[in-house]
């Protein structure tokens, strides 16, 4: 089964500072892979897609994730934090293999951004 | 474009009672997939409905139920309520059922809580 696996449930960082959070994914076949943010009592909003065409994938917000097999591992990150970016992010995984889309979502990392 | 919806948004019941969770995707979108957040932990995907036929189907007993109408929207129903069953609802929809990379757009939930 395919699975993701975000380390650390909390991030801090001060504001202007590097976001890096990390996913790191188990797939027997070539993996499509998403993270998804979610700010408080709101729905999951997609951040960026890997979908192969290339390893390292720009998305909304100034965000980007760089996918590297040989890790296993598809970490989010921003050059430059700001307050707005506090939420909740969530990298997931696309398995279509039984004739239909199933995303399996990580269990979360939050993310604070410190003044 | 007005986005997915969903109603109601909060909903409180008590255990054995009975819940009906609505959903409208977006204009031309045809799958709709619902997915339960439990607090502290990413969405689990609970079904996939494509052209009105139940396309798949996650790991949850058979209280939870679904349908879709041909205007493709969808309702979530689940029977003798648990406490556990305490979560927010998140319904996403697509274009279609596949392929892989297939983004879905997420509505903003219901949170449900069983008392």
């Amino acid at each position: 089964a395919q699975s993701v696996t975000q380390l650390g449930s909390h991030v801090s960082v001060s504001e202007g500072a590097l976001v890096l959070l990390r996913c790191n994914y188990s797939s027997s076949v070539p993996p499509y892979l998403f993270w998804y943010v979610q700010y408080p009592n709101q729905g999951l909003q997609l951040l960026l897609k890997y979908t192969s065409a290339a390893t390292l994938v720009k998305g909304i917000n100034g965000f980007e994730a760089e996918f590297k097999k040989s890790e296993t591992s598809f970490h989010l990150t921003k050059p430059s934090a700001h307050m707005s970016d506090a939420a909740e992010y969530f990298c997931a995984v696309s398995d279509a293999r039984r004739g239909y889309q199933k995303v399996t979502f990580g269990t979360g990392t939050k993310l604070q951004v410190i003044p | 474009d007005a986005g997915v919806t969903q109603s109601p948004t909060h909903l409180i019941k008590t255990r054995g009672q009975q819940v009906t969770l609505r959903c409208s995707p977006i204009s031309g979108h045809k799958s709709v997939s619902w997915y339960q957040q439990v607090l502290g932990q990413g969405p689990q995907f609970i079904f996939q409905y494509y052209e009105k036929e139940e396309r798949g189907r996650g790991n949850f007993p058979d209280r939870f139920s679904a349908r879709q109408f041909p205007n493709y929207s969808s309702e979530l129903n689940v029977n003798a309520l648990l406490l556990g069953d305490s979560a927010l609802y998140l319904c996403a929809s697509s274009l279609t059922g596949t392929p892989i990379y297939n983004e879905q757009f997420f509505g903003p939930g219901t949170r449900l809580t069983v008392l």
